[in-house]
């Protein structure tokens, strides 16, 4: 079984357009991220949301809305989309940070493509 | 505030040979450090972490990685290299209990026949 999934893979749209990748995880999990991979493979955290309750929220455009329906939902919404917004999207999760077992398990990535 | 350095973008050996990916951090805190590998359009799966226990911690797949306090090192190595090995490696350090992860830059390892 997938541990932590996200739909879709791949997404190709054109600038403007409104999207959104969704993320679940099966690990009973109560953390779950959202990072950008960018084309030099550099990985930046967007987003961290423990118990549905935003806990990181890194210098990212308003465009970009996570919401987590619960612990194991994260969805991330984009509006407007951009040029620069192609990247390699990954969600993650993990424990609460208290438990002692912290590591981020992490989805396959959905690529998204602006045209 | 912590950073990761990893030394070097793309490191090239033969099957067979020795692995050694060189990661230098910077904390504020006692570090928790991760590496993670990622194979070609797949997501990252995690090889080993160190959280404070014993400082030489053994992975997946035959890797292992030696904290050094000191150094402020956590470089990751394998006796001998498979193909299977090519991938991007990342370091990876936060905070105690998993505060912020920061992920190093990548070094990219090429296996030769």
């Amino acid at each position: 079984d997938t541990a932590v999934s996200q739909t879709p893979k791949y997404l190709v749209t054109q600038m403007g357009n409104d999207k959104s990748i969704k993320c679940e995880q099966n690990l009973g999990h109560d953390t779950m991220y959202w990072y950008k991979q960018d084309s030099k493979k550099f990985l930046k955290i967007m987003f961290s949301y423990n118990n549905k309750e935003l806990i990181i929220n890194e210098t990212v455009p308003n465009r970009f809305s996570p919401k987590s329906p619960d612990k194991a939902h994260l969805n991330l919404h984009i509006n407007s989309l951009e040029l620069g917004d192609s990247a390699v999207y990954f969600c993650a999760s993990s424990h609460a940070r208290t438990s002692g077992s912290y590591e981020q398990y992490f989805g396959p990535g959905t690529r998204l493509t602006v045209t | 505030a912590q950073s990761v350095t990893q030394l070097d973008s793309h490191v090239s050996v033969s099957e067979g040979t020795p692995v050694l990916l060189r990661c230098n951090y910077s904390s504020s805190y006692s570090p928790s450090l991760f590496w993670y590998v990622q194979h070609p359009n797949k997501g990252l799966q995690l090889l080993l972490k160190y959280t404070s226990a014993a400082t030489l911690v053994k992975g997946i797949n035959g890797f292992e990685a030696e904290f050094k306090k000191s150094e402020t090192s956590f470089h990751l190595t394998k006796p001998s290299a498979h193909m299977s090995d090519a991938a991007e490696y990342f370091c990876v350090v936060s905070a105690p209990h998993g505060q912020n992860f920061v992920f190093g830059p990548g070094t990219r390892l090429s296996v030769l026949p």
